[in-house]
């Protein structure tokens, strides 16, 4: 079963960087994964694509601090330099035989 | 730019449907794939399905499968999502986003509220 797991919170202090964590369930390590923002009463908004293999495509206007990556079955979105507006929660989503799952969410406080 | 945007909130009573239409522009919607996500207050995002829209090929999360259909009007570039037998639990915010294999874009959101 396809499967998104992410930690429900992480924190960091302003300025400073994150590196947030979505793992794929077993038999899955080589899917590629979405990542998505959604700040406090917004709507979501796309950021970027990771593939296995480390590679990343993001979104329009996404800010260089922004970046992705991949080891195995772990899917990483790092934050760097940050901003208050960077408070939020984040999703993964995930792609596979005509379905499309999303992880659980991960709320990213900036202390 | 891509650009969606979704029609207006509802109110609606338990067992009765509703329909949420979202119209895109900036793009080449029959090369694009629509989804469907919705979100209760306080809960995470939740995916409903998608339709492929050049195929108009259609797949559903299993939860929904039997009370949900996805449409697309290729005519007004306008994607559409029909959920019926509403109970009180299908209370959220409905949001289309539109994948056109280089990025993905984002409605704002339908505020369905089930009510009697």
């Amino acid at each position: 079963q396809l499967v998104l797991t992410q930690s429900p919170s992480a924190s960091a202090f302003l300025g400073a960087s994150v590196k947030l964590t979505c793992s794929l369930s077993s038999g899955h390590s080589s899917y590629a994964i979405a990542w998505h923002q959604q700040q406090p009463e917004r709507g979501p908004r796309y950021l970027m694509k990771v593939n296995s293999d480390g590679s990343h495509s993001k979104g329009d206007g996404i800010p260089d601090r922004f970046s992705g990556s991949s080891s195995g079955a772990e899917r990483y979105l790092t934050i760097s330099s940050l901003q208050s507006e960077d408070e939020a929660d984040y999703y993964c989503q995930t792609w596979g035989t005509g379905i499309r799952v999303f992880g659980g969410g991960t709320k990213l406080t900036v202390l | 730019q891509m650009q969606l945007v979704q029609s207006g909130p509802e109110v609606k009573k338990p067992g009765t449907s509703v329909k949420v239409s979202c119209k895109t522009s900036g793009f080449t919607f029959t090369n694009s794939a629509m989804q469907w996500v919705r979100q209760a207050r306080g809960q995470r995002l939740e995916w409903i399905g998608w339709i492929v829209v050049g195929s108009g090929n259609t797949n559903y999360a299993q939860k929904f499968q039997k009370r949900v259909t996805i449409t697309r009007d290729m005519s007004t570039s306008t994607a559409y999502m029909e959920l019926s037998s509403l109970r009180y639990e299908d209370t959220a915010v409905y949001y289309c986003a539109a994948d056109d294999m280089t990025t993905v874009s984002w409605g704002q959101g339908t505020l369905v509220t089930v009510s009697s």
